[in-house]
C-alpha cells in the first residue's frame, strides 16, 4: 500500500551542527506535506509545511525540502540545540482531504 | 491552558472492561481526530469527525467507537477492552480552511494499558 517511510530510525548530531532528517513517500498523488516534533511525553507538534509546488520552505531554524521527482521530503535542523531532541515525524496527505499518512518518526539525538 | 485536553493521561485496565477516553478543545476548530500510536510506529487513524453529526471511520476503527457530544468535545470508548489495544492514544483537532489542507494540533496523549 501507499506509505511514508523514514531512511533513519535515529540521528545523532553534536550541538551546534545542523540536523538533516529524511522522508520517503510513496503516493504521488500527495500534494502537501507536514513535518511534526514529538517529544517525549508529549503530543505531537506542527513545525513546518510544504505543497507539492513548491521544492523548499523555511522557517525559524527550520528548512523543508521537498524532491517530487525521487519522492524525498527533508527537514533540516540549523544551529541544533539540546531543546531539539525529539522524534520527528513527515506526514502526507492530498490537499483538503482528512487524512494524514505518517512515517514511523526519526529520534533526533544531541551530543553535547 | 492546553488548547486540547486528553482525561486520563494514564489508564490501566483489565481485558475485557469498557474504557472511555475523553477529549476536549477550546481552539473552537470544527474538526476532530482519534490517533493511536505503537511503538516505533506513526500515528494511525481511529475515528474522525467534521463536525457534532459527521462521524467517519478510519483506517483502524474494530474494536471502537466514538461520541462527539458537543463541537469541544470527542470521546473514544473501548467497548471490551483487549491487550492489543495496549497503546499511547492521542486526539487532535483541526480547522477546515477551504481549500487548504488543515494542520492538525495535538492533545498530550493517553497512556492505555490493557491487561
Amino acid at each position: 500500500g501507499e506509505s511514508v517511510g523514514l531512511h533513519l530510525p535515529t540521528l545523532s548530531v553534536q550541538e551546534g551542527d545542523n540536523s538533516i532528517i529524511n522522508c520517503a513517500y510513496s503516493n504521488s498523488a500527495s500534494d502537501y506535506f507536514i513535518w511534526y516534533k514529538q517529544e517525549s511525553g508529549k503530543g505531537p507538534q506542527f513545525i513546518i509545511d510544504i505543497r507539492s509546488n513548491m521544492d523548499k520552505r523555511q522557517g525559524q531554524r527550520v528548512t523543508v525540502l521537498l524532491n517530487k521527482t525521487v519522492k524525498h521530503l527533508s527537514l533540516q535542523i540549523a544551529a541544533t540545540q539540546p531543546g531539539d531532541s525529539a522524534v520527528y515525524f513527515c506526514a502526507e496527505n492530498k490537499v483538503g482531504n482528512y487524512q494524514l499518512i505518517w512515517g514511523a518518526g526519526t529520534k533526533l539525538i544531541i551530543k553535547p | 491552558d492546553a488548547d486540547v485536553t486528553q482525561t486520563p493521561r494514564n489508564r490501566i485496565t483489565k481485558t475485557g472492561k469498557r474504557i472511555m477516553l475523553e477529549c476536549s478543545q477550546t481552539k473552537g476548530h470544527d474538526r476532530m481526530y482519534w490517533y493511536r500510536q505503537d511503538p516505533g510506529l506513526g500515528l494511525r487513524l481511529i475515528y474522525y469527525s467534521f463536525d457534532v453529526k459527521d462521524i467517519n471511520k478510519g483506517e483502524i476503527s474494530d474494536g471502537y467507537s466514538v461520541s462527539r457530544q458537543a463541537q469541544a468535545k470527542f470521546s473514544l470508548s473501548l467497548e471490551s477492552a483487549i491487550p492489543n489495544q495496549t497503546a499511547l492514544y492521542f486526539c487532535a483537532t483541526s480547522q477546515w480552511t477551504g481549500g487548504a489542507s488543515d494542520t492538525q494540533y495535538f492533545g498530550p496523549g493517553t497512556r492505555l494499558t490493557v491487561l
